[in-house]
Protein backbone atom coordinates (compact mmCIF):
# COMPACT_ATOMS: atom_id res chain seq x y z
CA UNK A 1 0.00 0.00 0.00
CA UNK A 2 1.76 3.19 -1.65
CA UNK A 3 -0.29 6.06 0.34
CA UNK A 4 0.53 9.25 -1.61
CA UNK A 5 3.05 9.66 -4.06
CA UNK A 6 4.43 12.50 -5.16
CA UNK A 7 6.75 13.30 -8.00
CA UNK A 8 9.20 14.69 -8.03
CA UNK A 9 11.13 14.99 -4.67
CA UNK A 10 13.44 17.48 -6.12
CA UNK A 11 13.28 20.08 -8.62
CA UNK A 12 15.33 23.36 -9.91
CA UNK A 13 13.60 25.69 -11.98
CA UNK A 14 14.95 28.93 -13.94
CA UNK A 15 12.79 31.92 -13.16
CA UNK A 16 10.07 31.39 -15.68
CA UNK A 17 9.86 28.12 -16.30
CA UNK A 18 6.94 26.04 -15.58
CA UNK A 19 6.74 22.06 -14.23
CA UNK A 20 3.94 20.45 -12.67
CA UNK A 21 4.00 18.22 -9.87
CA UNK A 22 1.92 15.22 -9.51
CA UNK A 23 0.41 13.59 -6.55
CA UNK A 24 -1.41 10.16 -6.38
CA UNK A 25 -3.33 8.34 -3.45
CA UNK A 26 -4.61 4.63 -3.26
CA UNK A 27 -6.57 4.85 -0.30
CA UNK A 28 -9.71 5.89 -1.85
CA UNK A 29 -9.61 9.39 -0.18
CA UNK A 30 -12.18 12.05 -1.67
CA UNK A 31 -10.16 14.94 -0.63
CA UNK A 32 -6.77 16.32 -1.66
CA UNK A 33 -4.76 18.80 -0.51
CA UNK A 34 -1.46 20.60 -1.56
CA UNK A 35 0.83 22.83 0.97
CA UNK A 36 4.02 24.66 0.70
CA UNK A 37 6.03 24.68 4.19
CA UNK A 38 8.70 27.53 4.19
CA UNK A 39 10.71 27.87 7.60
CA UNK A 40 8.79 29.47 10.43
CA UNK A 41 5.23 29.52 8.69
CA UNK A 42 4.20 26.05 8.90
CA UNK A 43 2.06 24.49 6.27
CA UNK A 44 0.20 26.37 3.98
CA UNK A 45 -2.80 25.03 1.69
CA UNK A 46 -2.33 26.33 -2.11
CA UNK A 47 -5.65 24.22 -3.03
CA UNK A 48 -7.56 21.96 -2.36
CA UNK A 49 -9.98 18.98 -3.97
CA UNK A 50 -13.31 18.58 -1.41
CA UNK A 51 -14.13 15.61 -4.11
CA UNK A 52 -13.23 14.94 -7.63
CA UNK A 53 -14.28 17.45 -10.30
CA UNK A 54 -13.79 20.26 -7.53
CA UNK A 55 -10.91 22.55 -6.69
CA UNK A 56 -11.02 25.65 -4.82
CA UNK A 57 -8.48 27.90 -3.71
CA UNK A 58 -6.39 28.18 -0.35
CA UNK A 59 -4.55 30.60 1.86
CA UNK A 60 -1.68 31.16 -0.77
CA UNK A 61 -3.07 30.23 -4.41
CA UNK A 62 -1.45 32.98 -6.29
CA UNK A 63 1.34 31.22 -8.96
CA UNK A 64 -0.25 27.87 -8.84
CA UNK A 65 -3.03 25.52 -10.85
CA UNK A 66 -4.30 22.86 -10.01
CA UNK A 67 -6.11 19.88 -12.15
CA UNK A 68 -8.06 17.41 -10.28
CA UNK A 69 -7.79 14.31 -12.64
CA UNK A 70 -9.68 11.59 -11.32
CA UNK A 71 -10.28 10.30 -7.98
CA UNK A 72 -7.04 9.07 -7.79
CA UNK A 73 -4.27 11.91 -8.62
CA UNK A 74 -4.44 16.07 -8.20
CA UNK A 75 -1.48 17.77 -9.56
CA UNK A 76 -0.31 21.37 -9.14
CA UNK A 77 1.08 23.26 -11.93
CA UNK A 78 3.79 26.56 -11.88
CA UNK A 79 3.20 28.29 -14.99
CA UNK A 80 6.16 30.98 -14.43
CA UNK A 81 8.19 30.06 -11.46
CA UNK A 82 9.61 32.68 -9.34
CA UNK A 83 12.24 32.93 -6.58
CA UNK A 84 9.51 33.71 -3.99
CA UNK A 85 8.04 29.79 -4.93
CA UNK A 86 11.41 27.79 -3.57
CA UNK A 87 9.88 25.50 -1.03
CA UNK A 88 9.31 22.04 -0.12
CA UNK A 89 5.54 20.88 -1.71
CA UNK A 90 3.46 18.78 0.07
CA UNK A 91 0.52 16.54 -1.13
CA UNK A 92 -2.00 15.44 1.24
CA UNK A 93 -5.33 13.15 0.84
CA UNK A 94 -8.26 12.49 3.71
CA UNK A 95 -11.57 11.64 3.93
CA UNK A 96 -13.93 13.89 3.63
CA UNK A 97 -15.24 14.29 7.20
CA UNK A 98 -12.21 14.64 8.83
CA UNK A 99 -9.26 12.28 10.33
CA UNK A 100 -6.01 11.85 9.45
CA UNK A 101 -4.52 13.25 6.66
CA UNK A 102 -1.82 11.42 5.00
CA UNK A 103 1.02 13.67 3.09
CA UNK A 104 3.56 12.65 0.33
CA UNK A 105 7.16 12.42 0.52
CA UNK A 106 7.22 15.83 -0.47
CA UNK A 107 9.41 17.82 -3.49
CA UNK A 108 11.68 20.52 -3.28
CA UNK A 109 12.16 22.81 -5.47
CA UNK A 110 14.32 25.41 -5.76
CA UNK A 111 13.28 28.41 -8.52
CA UNK A 112 16.45 30.44 -9.19
CA UNK B 1 -10.86 31.83 8.83
CA UNK B 2 -8.84 29.85 11.36
CA UNK B 3 -5.98 30.99 13.28
CA UNK B 4 -3.77 28.44 15.03
CA UNK B 5 -0.97 29.67 17.26
CA UNK B 6 1.46 27.44 18.52
CA UNK B 7 4.40 28.23 20.73
CA UNK B 8 6.92 27.46 21.56
CA UNK B 9 8.83 27.67 18.52
CA UNK B 10 12.04 25.71 19.54
CA UNK B 11 12.06 23.56 22.88
CA UNK B 12 15.36 21.58 24.36
CA UNK B 13 14.64 19.07 27.20
CA UNK B 14 16.84 16.71 28.66
CA UNK B 15 16.13 13.22 28.18
CA UNK B 16 13.64 11.69 30.43
CA UNK B 17 12.31 14.55 31.03
CA UNK B 18 8.89 15.92 29.66
CA UNK B 19 8.09 18.43 26.55
CA UNK B 20 4.61 20.24 26.24
CA UNK B 21 3.34 22.34 23.62
CA UNK B 22 0.62 24.30 23.38
CA UNK B 23 -1.83 25.55 20.86
CA UNK B 24 -4.54 28.27 20.59
CA UNK B 25 -7.45 28.92 18.07
CA UNK B 26 -9.62 31.24 17.11
CA UNK B 27 -12.74 29.66 15.13
CA UNK B 28 -15.29 27.45 17.91
CA UNK B 29 -16.39 25.71 15.15
CA UNK B 30 -13.21 23.51 14.71
CA UNK B 31 -14.07 20.10 15.90
CA UNK B 32 -10.85 18.06 15.24
CA UNK B 33 -7.27 18.74 16.41
CA UNK B 34 -4.49 16.57 15.13
CA UNK B 35 -0.74 16.24 15.90
CA UNK B 36 1.79 15.70 13.53
CA UNK B 37 5.16 14.92 13.77
CA UNK B 38 8.17 15.68 10.92
CA UNK B 39 11.61 14.28 11.24
CA UNK B 40 13.90 15.74 9.58
CA UNK B 41 14.22 15.58 5.81
CA UNK B 42 10.15 13.62 6.13
CA UNK B 43 6.97 13.93 5.70
CA UNK B 44 4.23 14.75 8.40
CA UNK B 45 3.03 11.86 10.55
CA UNK B 46 -0.21 12.06 12.70
CA UNK B 47 1.09 10.73 16.07
CA UNK B 48 -2.37 11.84 17.52
CA UNK B 49 -5.58 13.46 17.90
CA UNK B 50 -8.48 14.62 19.30
CA UNK B 51 -11.96 15.35 18.62
CA UNK B 52 -14.20 17.89 20.50
CA UNK B 53 -16.08 16.03 22.93
CA UNK B 54 -13.26 14.73 24.74
CA UNK B 55 -10.90 16.53 26.72
CA UNK B 56 -8.27 14.47 26.84
CA UNK B 57 -6.39 11.14 25.32
CA UNK B 58 -3.26 9.32 25.68
CA UNK B 59 -1.30 7.14 23.67
CA UNK B 60 1.79 5.81 25.68
CA UNK B 61 4.12 8.22 26.46
CA UNK B 62 1.66 10.93 24.58
CA UNK B 63 -1.26 12.81 25.43
CA UNK B 64 -3.39 15.69 24.25
CA UNK B 65 -5.55 17.77 26.81
CA UNK B 66 -8.05 20.52 24.77
CA UNK B 67 -9.93 22.86 26.56
CA UNK B 68 -12.98 23.82 24.53
CA UNK B 69 -13.96 27.19 26.32
CA UNK B 70 -10.49 28.36 26.18
CA UNK B 71 -9.92 27.44 22.72
CA UNK B 72 -6.53 25.54 23.28
CA UNK B 73 -5.35 22.29 23.53
CA UNK B 74 -1.75 21.17 24.42
CA UNK B 75 0.41 18.01 23.61
CA UNK B 76 2.54 16.86 26.48
CA UNK B 77 5.50 14.15 25.83
CA UNK B 78 6.81 12.10 28.79
CA UNK B 79 9.66 10.17 29.54
CA UNK B 80 11.92 12.03 26.09
CA UNK B 81 14.07 10.02 23.96
CA UNK B 82 16.12 11.74 21.47
CA UNK B 83 13.95 9.92 18.72
CA UNK B 84 11.46 11.98 19.64
CA UNK B 85 13.71 15.32 18.27
CA UNK B 86 11.32 16.49 15.52
CA UNK B 87 9.08 19.30 14.58
CA UNK B 88 5.69 18.75 16.12
CA UNK B 89 2.62 20.60 14.32
CA UNK B 90 -0.41 21.18 15.90
CA UNK B 91 -3.87 21.76 13.55
CA UNK B 92 -7.27 23.11 13.51
CA UNK B 93 -10.08 21.86 11.51
CA UNK B 94 -13.64 21.43 10.58
CA UNK B 95 -16.09 20.04 8.13
CA UNK B 96 -16.87 22.95 6.20
CA UNK B 97 -18.76 22.93 2.35
CA UNK B 98 -17.51 19.09 2.10
CA UNK B 99 -13.89 18.96 3.34
CA UNK B 100 -12.05 18.88 5.87
CA UNK B 101 -10.38 22.22 6.49
CA UNK B 102 -6.84 22.43 8.21
CA UNK B 103 -5.08 24.89 9.49
CA UNK B 104 -1.86 24.38 10.99
CA UNK B 105 0.65 26.22 13.41
CA UNK B 106 3.82 27.17 12.65
CA UNK B 107 5.70 24.18 14.02
CA UNK B 108 7.81 23.05 17.18
CA UNK B 109 10.97 22.03 16.66
CA UNK B 110 12.26 19.67 19.88
CA UNK B 111 15.52 18.74 20.79
CA UNK B 112 15.87 16.08 23.23
CA UNK B 113 19.14 16.06 24.71
CA UNK B 114 20.73 12.55 25.26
Amino acid sequence: NAGVTQTPKFQVLKTGQSMTLQCAQDMNHNSMYWYRQDPGMGLRLIYYSASEGTTDKGEVPNGYNVSRLNKREFSLRLESAAPSQTSVYFCASSEIYGGEAFFGQGTRLTVV
Amino acid sequence: GENVEQHPSTLSVQEGDSAVIKCTYSDSASNYFPWYKQELGKRPQLIIDIRSNVGEKKDQRIAVTLNKTAKHFSLHITETQPEDSAVYFCAASENSGGYQKVTFGIGTKLQVIP
